[in-house]
């Protein structure tokens, strides 16, 4: 079964709402999570890392005050895309290192689509 | 250039045959992962490698750290081993991904 829990997996908004998508780590406290965006057909792209209790590290070029990421227990990291755009249409998707064994699981991903 | 190079980018082959997939990587890396993506997104990690050869069932992964190269083996290919397969590598505390290998087993 999945050790990793992404929530919603597909979402549907206007343009200029915020949309929240949750990230849970059920079977192992996550004290690093990871958010990713992926556009079609194109790799992977790391959007910022996520530490329990302290803020997230972004990766350049990706605006921190656009997607708010909160990892307020070792099990719950949350990324919110504020003011969302057409633009900000993607698959979401986000994942969980192990801190026991150092694997990485990741959730199934959340196809946001901004009308 | 990327830091993370898969090759092929696509692969079509029969059901049964041997495949091979190359990820080669140009920065200091602490762990590589080999990935499978299926069609609706959902990711699998299918291997974590640090050094040597680590095999799981139909698959067989590789890694030379001298080489900085890694491969991805699928012994008897099937049509559900159809994905896309991504290499990742972990390189000061960031996840480097390829850009993904498309593989069809055709039946």
């Amino acid at each position: 079964g999945a050790v990793v829990s992404q929530h919603p997996s597909w979402v549907i908004c206007k343009s200029g709402t915020s949309v929240k998508i949750e990230c849970r780590s059920l079977d192992f406290q996550a004290t690093t999570m990871f958010w990713y965006r992926q556009f079609p057909k194109q790799s992977l792209m790391l959007m910022a890392t996520s530490n329990e209790g302290s803020k997230a590290t972004y990766e350049q070029g990706v605006e921190k005050d656009k997607f708010l990421i909160n990892h307020a227990s070792l099990t719950l990291s949350t990324l919110t895309v504020t003011s969302a755009h057409p633009e900000d249409s993607s698959f979401y998707i986000c994942s969980a290192r192990d801190p026991t064994n150092e694997k990485l699981f990741f959730g199934s991903g959340t196809q946001l689509s901004v009308l | 250039k990327n830091e993370v190079e898969q090759s092929p980018q696509n692969l079509t082959a029969q059901e049964g045959e041997f495949i091979t997939i190359n990820c080669s990587y140009s920065v200091g890396i602490s762990a590589l992962h080999w990935l499978q993506q299926h069609p609706g997104g959902g990711i699998v990690s299918l291997f974590m490698l640090s050094s040597g050869k680590k095999k799981h069932g139909r698959l067989i992964a590789t890694i030379n750290i001298q080489e900085k190269h890694s491969s991805l083996h699928i012994t008897a290919s099937h049509p559900r081993d159809s994905a896309v397969y991504i290499c990742a590598v972990r390189a000061n505390d960031k996840i480097i991904f390829g850009k993904g290998t498309r593989l069809h087993i055709l039946p």
